[in-house]
């Protein structure tokens, strides 16, 4: 297996633009995880699937954040409109399980916002 | 919140055993304790996870007191790719939150 899958790896964007981060996890995962990485806050959950319906969300910062799940194969995150502050290395992970089991990330998506 | 305390930073000398630890003073009796990684500029890597039993993989050992108050991660060898910060995790439902972890240097 490939692993966890982001696209783009690196995105630089206009604040006020719709930004959208892709995930596709592990065949066969049930499980998906988004993360947001910065020096100041390290990094933080922002929401996580299973089964592909959003289970918490209570790690989205604000109404701008948005994700989905139409399918097993991929989630996406979306940011409308982003800030300068949304600036970040967004990661995505999966596992097969809940507790007691591995997730494993993908190599993230490194997003300047200007 | 994190329910872990680590130090911020620790050095080894490559080739000596590098003993990482880990205080989860609150850990209750079904949560798990996880260790991950982060090497510069990738995702966190997952390295071992246990519950009460100590537990030992290709990469580490995981030692875990009687009490489950805390916890020791152990890389036997250390060599220079080992250089990393390392998360210790406490784990009861499905969410994984991380802290601050401990940034390991390993000395040539």
């Amino acid at each position: 297996d490939a692993g966890v899958i982001q696209s783009p790896r690196h995105e630089v964007t206009e604040m006020g633009q719709e930004v959208t981060l892709r995930c596709k996890p592990i065949s066969g995962h049930d499980y998906l995880f988004w993360y947001r990485q910065t020096m100041m806050r390290g990094l933080e959950l922002l929401i996580y699937f299973n089964n592909n319906v959003p289970i918490d969300d209570s790690g989205m910062p604000e109404d701008r954040f948005s994700a989905k799940m139409p399918n097993a194969s991929f989630s996406t995150l979306k940011i409308q409109p982003s800030e300068p502050r949304d600036s970040a290395v967004y990661f995505c992970a999966s596992s097969f399980g809940g507790a007691g089991t591995e997730a494993f990330f993908g190599q993230g998506t490194r997003l300047t916002v200007v | 919140d994190a329910k872990t305390t680590q130090p911020p930073s620790m050095d080894c000398a490559e080739g000596r055993a590098a003993n990482l630890p880990c205080n989860h003073s609150t850990i209750s009796g079904n949560e798990y304790v996880y260790w991950y990684r982060q090497i510069h500029s990738q995702g966190p890597q997952y390295i071992i996870h246990g519950l009460k039993n100590n537990e030992t993989n290709e990469m580490a050992s995981l030692i875990i007191t009687e009490d489950r108050k805390s916890s020791t991660l152990i890389l036997p060898h250390a060599t220079l790719r080992d250089t990393a910060v390392y998360y210790c995790i406490v784990r009861l439902d499905d969410k994984i939150i991380f802290g601050k972890g401990t940034r390991l240097h390993i000395l040539p």
